[in-house]
């Protein structure tokens, strides 16, 4: 199994708090992900990195920050949770060299927002 | 825009069936195609892949799938189904950035 190491696994909060997700890997890929799985739209992005500092949005990003500051932790922060941000929170690493560009994914985070 | 349809929402077939489970897409190119699996309350775990070449690709667990281009389509299939296969199945597509379909329940009757 690839490296990949979500914290917290678990976390409720309240509205109109911070809460930052963090996403471990050990397996130096470049590429790092953050998703969100809500029933009945399966996994969708929320903000990808392709290295260190480079970061960029995907399709629900409106809430979100990221950040990436080392190869390894890529961190996913919601400045002011909102209940509609509840939601099992995946992260995922990919490398692209030649065919080998799929993505592995974390053991999740699940986020709830009281 | 891009985007990925799982048609089928739940799918129930019995033990020792046979099983197929659609995924259309819409992309700019030929995208990467890929089937996910997620038993309850784990991660998702990579059935198979295609990049290029051969458009029937074997995967883990008996799984394959074939690429048809003219249709945008990537379906899975099983042979012969087993109850441990029962858990929700995802279609992604992509190169850099993915995108995922809203997945497929799949239960087995014994």
């Amino acid at each position: 199994d690839a490296g990949i190491t979500q914290s917290p696994r678990h976390k409720v909060t309240e509205t109109g708090t911070p809460v930052t997700l963090r996403c471990h890997q050990t397996e130096n890929h470049r590429y790092m992900y953050w998703y969100r799985q809500d029933p009945g739209h399966g996994l969708r992005l929320i903000h990808y990195s392709y290295g260190v500092k480079d970061t960029d949005k995907g399709e629900v990003s409106d809430g979100y920050s990221v950040s990436r500051s080392k190869t390894e932790d890529f961190l996913l922060t919601l400045e002011s949770a909102t209940s509609s941000q509840t939601s099992v929170y995946f992260c995922a690493i990919s490398t692209r060299h030649n065919s080998d560009n799929e993505q592995f994914f974390g053991p999740g985070t699940r986020l709830t927002v009281l | 825009a891009q985007s990925v349809t799982q048609p089928d929402i739940h799918i129930t077939v019995s033990e020792g069936a046979s099983l197929e489970l659609r995924c259309n897409y819409s992309y700019g190119a030929t995208p990467y195609l890929f089937w996910y699996v997620q038993s309850p309350g784990q991660g998702l775990q990579l059935l198979l892949k295609y990049f290029s070449g051969d458009t029937l690709v074997q995967g883990i667990k008996g799984f394959e799938a074939e690429f048809k281009r003219s249709q945008s389509s990537f379906n899975l299939r099983k042979p012969s189904v087993h109850w441990s296969d029962a858990a929700e199945y995802f279609c992604a597509v992509g190169f850099n950035k993915f995108y995922f379909g809203s997945g497929t329940k799949l239960n087995v009757k014994p």
